[in-house]
This record gives C-alpha cells, sequence and structure tokens, in this order.
C-alpha cells in the first residue's frame, strides 16, 4: 500500500538559513512525488513534482527537492528561505501501479523567523 | 481563468441531515478529485472521476458518501445521514489529463456536523 511519512510536524529556520522539510514514501511500483503548500485562508497549491529523469527538480518560489530512490526520499529543499516562505508544506504520491489515488503526508509547519 | 471553485465555503448540518457539496473544476481539466482533510492532517482521498466516469471510490469511507460528474465537468459529492465524525474540509480538485499532472484545489467545504 502506498504511504507518505513527514516525520517533523513543524520545522524552525532563520530567515536566509537554507531550509529542509522531510519526506520518504512507499509504494509498490515507481512513484509519481509532489510537494503542495497551503499558506493561511488559502487553498494548497502546486510547488513541484518528480516524475522521472533528473533527480533535482526545480519548482516554484525558489524550492527544490531531491528524489532519492534508495532511501525512499524527497525531501524539499531551499537555499535561503524568506519570512514569506512561512506556510504548511504537504508531500504526496502516487505510485504508478496504484491507479489515480493521490496520498499525502500529514503536513509540516514552516516558521521562518526574520 | 478562474480557478477550481467549490460551494458553499461553509455548512452546518445537524446530524443525520443529507449534505450536498459542488466542485467546479478548471474548464477542461478531465481529472477531478474529492478529498477530505480532518483538522491538523493532510487530505485523504476520496474518489477520483476521468470526465464522467468515476474510476476510483475506494477511499469512501461508508455508502453514504455518494459522488457524481454527470456530464464530466461539475461534481457533486452527496453526504446522508451525517454523522459528527463527517465534520471536516473536503477539497476538490482537478488536473488537465489523466496522467500525473499537477492537481489545482478548490478552497473547500467547511461542512460542521451537530
Amino acid at each position: 500500500a502506498q504511504s507518505v511519512a513527514q516525520p517533523e510536524d513543524q520545522v524552525n529556520v532563520a530567515e536566509g538559513n537554507p531550509l529542509t522539510v522531510k519526506c520518504t514514501y512507499s509504494v509498490s511500483g515507481n512513484p509519481y512525488l509532489f510537494w503542495y503548500v497551503q499558506y493561511p485562508n488559502r487553498g494548497l497549491q502546486f510547488l513541484l513534482k518528480y516524475i522521472t529523469g533528473d533527480n533535482l527538480v526545480k519548482g516554484s518560489y525558489g524550492f527544490e527537492a531531491e528524489f532519492n530512490k534508495s532511501q525512499t526520499s524527497f525531501h524539499l529543499k531551499k537555499p535561503s528561505a524568506l519570512v514569506s516562505d512561512s506556510a504548511l508544506y504537504f508531500c504526496a504520491v502516487r505510485d504508478e501501479a496504484g491507479g489515480f489515488k493521490t496520498i499525502f503526508g500529514a503536513g509540516t509547519r514552516l516558521f521562518v523567523k526574520a | 481563468g478562474a480557478g477550481v471553485s467549490q460551494s458553499p465555503r461553509y455548512k452546518v448540518a445537524k446530524r443525520g441531515q443529507d449534505v450536498a457539496l459542488r466542485c467546479d473544476p478548471i474548464s477542461g481539466h478531465v481529472s477531478l478529485f474529492w478529498y477530505q482533510q480532518a483538522l491538523g492532517q493532510g487530505p485523504e482521498f476520496l474518489t477520483y472521476f476521468q470526465n464522467e466516469a468515476q474510476l476510483d471510490k475506494s477511499g469512501l469511507p461508508s455508502d453514504r458518501f455518494f459522488a457524481e460528474r454527470p456530464e464530466g465537468s461539475v461534481s457533486t459529492l452527496k453526504i446522508q445521514r451525517t454523522q459528527q465524525e463527517d465534520s471536516a474540509v473536503y477539497l476538490c480538485a482537478s488536473s488537465f489529463d489523466r496522467s500525473y499532472n499537477e492537481q489545482f484545489f478548490g478552497p473547500g467545504t467547511r461542512l460542521t456536523v451537530l
């Protein structure tokens, strides 16, 4: 069965420092991996995805994520955090062999302090 | 250029009442997803439509939940005989085609069952 784990409920980082939000997954087939962000009083917004190809994918707002097949991880990163990056981040996975169901993690709240 | 819209935005129901939640996807989007998001949790998959066909309803928690998309555009999620545990935010998302593209989310309907 598919599953996603976001081991940190909250990540705190100072503005200008690099940030990492962790995600690990479990699927039986090849994974399709996504990151979404939810700002207060706004809907979920797509950040980036990994389908195939280069393990490092770049997305919106300067975010990037690295797919690591051996560690079954897809950590979200940004070289220099902004206060405006403070939000709730969700990792999601679809199993190529599992149809259309998309499984989301529980979310990680990112706080960037000025 | 409108995004995904959902109505109503808020719904309060007495236990035992039936409710209907509406989703208007982005025009031309083939795929439509429904999710249930409990407080402090990530979205949980309920069901998936490809045009008017409901291809996956494995996430519907009981036979009180029913979804339809009769003309391949607007979708309705109906919950019969609501229970307190049905209280959650119900999210709708659409995607351009039937593959692995990112989903565009609506603002959600917050259902409170008293």
